[in-house]
């Protein structure tokens, strides 16, 4: 079954340490997004990207880091630059770039990233 | 900016009665489209509902239907004949027409249903 695969599930993250959250998708979309979400809130988009070897900021870029490298897979590096990395990461893909579509985002299951 | 709001932190409603969720946005933008989600426990976000601006007539999905008021820029969520599997967290979302399929969100609505 085509869908979005984000891992891990949990991750825990050191002082000073850079860490990579993954995301995989086979659904054949062009675009792909990551956001954050933090307790009690919504979602907020930290990156997303339109088509392969592209992408741009969102609201809340700062201390993150992304690239596209393939179709498939866009990842998220959390720097040791984001100092209140603790929250729960969702990534998301659409199947248009630009396009008109009213396709949803499809989302993955997420990834909890917590400060030791 | 377009932003999303959600009046309500939470909301409960009794086993099979309906519940109405509120959601608010603010645009410039004639043509755009609106959503629900759901966040279950899980945390996996599913898509409830879908509508699209220059459609007048609101959208339905089973138990689930829509008020789309556009001059108001309102879009609430009637959820009727609640059963205990629709409690969660259910976002209201705005994606533009053109361009970048990027979604803003709300804060959320925790819907509980009483047995």
């Amino acid at each position: 079954d085509g869908g979005i695969t984000q891992s891990p599930k949990y991750l825990f993250r050191k002082e000073g340490q850079n860490v990579t959250l993954s995301c995989e998708q086979n659904l054949n979309h062009d675009a792909m997004y990551w956001y954050r979400q933090d307790p009690g809130q919504g979602l907020r988009l930290i990156y997303y990207s339109q088509i392969v070897n592209d992408f741009q900021k969102g609201d809340i870029a700062e201390g993150y880091s992304v690239s596209r490298e393939k179709k498939e897979s866009f990842p998220l590096t959390v720097t040791s630059a984001q100092k209140n990395p603790t929250a729960f990461y969702l990534c998301a893909s659409s199947i248009g770039g630009t396009g008109l579509s009213n396709q949803p985002q499809h989302f993955g299951d997420g990834t909890r990233l917590s400060i030791l | 900016a377009q932003t999303v709001t959600q009046s309500q932190p939470e909301m409960s409603v009794q086993e099979a009665e309906t519940v109405t969720l509120s959601c608010t946005y603010d645009t410039s933008e004639s043509d755009y489209y609106l959503f629900w989600y759901k966040q279950p426990p899980s945390r996996q976000m599913i898509l409830v509902i879908r509508q699209e601006a220059y459609k007048q007539q609101n959208a339905t999905e089973n138990r689930f239907s829509v008020n789309f008021q556009k001059a108001a820029k309102s879009f609430s969520l009637k959820i009727s004949d609640s059963q205990l599997g629709d409690a969660a967290m259910y976002f209201c979302a705005y994606r533009m027409w053109r361009g970048a399929q990027k979604l803003v969100f709300g804060q959320g609505t925790r819907l509980t249903i009483n047995p």
